[in-house]
């Protein structure tokens, strides 16, 4: 079984539809991370957690907004989805306490369309 | 914005061939990776070289580091058709929490 899932794979939606993503996983690790990637311009950071009462906004934020359920949970949310939010979005973990190196694990992604 | 600058953006070359990218970043590093991301997939994590090293091997990987130059290059030597991906540098600053930064990727076909 993977390490990090993600839910749902695909996903279509229309304008102003609450969107909820989420992710899981089974490495133990602190550390969870949701990217977005368009094409072209490699991941871009939205949200990341360092453990389940730390939650911290990345370069992306506006439009988005997370919840960490618990060490193994982080779900990412589009409260209003808009067309540009459109993109393939990635989470990830880490685990730096135990490396001293910040090597991520990334999920197989979610890609979403916005209409 | 980005940290990590790639170069080429796209790559194609034959079987058996070397490919080599590039990654320019802009700021002090405490280490650089490269992660392999095929076609829709997540990415996996490659390589790492640390600020002091200079030189790194991982089987056909080879990661050279110009702390000077602020750039790094990843070689992969007698390609195979299956090293066809998209390749990411991704740097680790001296930031709290030590944060990544992805490069846009060098998108590498390797015809066979």
């Amino acid at each position: 079984d993977a390490d990090v899932t993600q839910t749902p794979r695909n996903r279509i939606t229309k304008t102003g539809k609450r969107i909820m993503l989420e992710c899981s996983q089974t490495k133990g690790h602190d550390r969870m991370y949701w990217y977005r990637q368009d094409p072209g311009l490699g991941l871009r950071l939205i949200y990341y957690s360092f453990d389940v009462k730390d939650i911290n906004k990345g370069e992306i934020s506006d439009g988005y907004s997370v919840s960490r359920q618990a060490q193994a949970k982080f779900s990412l949310s589009l409260e209003s989805a808009i067309p540009n939010q459109t993109a393939l979005y990635f989470c990830a973990t880490s685990d730096v306490g135990s490396l001293s190196y910040n090597e991520q694990f990334f999920g197989p992604g979610t890609r979403l369309t916005v209409l | 914005s980005q940290q990590g600058e790639e170069d080429p953006q796209a790559l194609s070359i034959q079987e058996g061939e070397n490919a080599t990218m590039n990654c320019s970043y802009k700021t002090s590093i405490n280490n650089l990776q490269w992660y392999r991301q095929n076609s829709g997939r997540g990415l996996v994590h490659l390589i790492l070289i640390r600020s002091n090293e200079r030189e790194k091997h991982s089987g056909r990987l080879r990661v050279t580091l110009d702390t000077s130059k602020k750039s790094s290059s990843l070689l992969i030597t007698a390609s195979r058709a299956a090293d066809t991906a998209s390749y990411f540098c991704a740097t680790e600053g001296y930031n709290a929490g030590n944060m990544l930064t992805f490069g846009g990727g060098t998108r590498l076909m390797v015809k066979p």
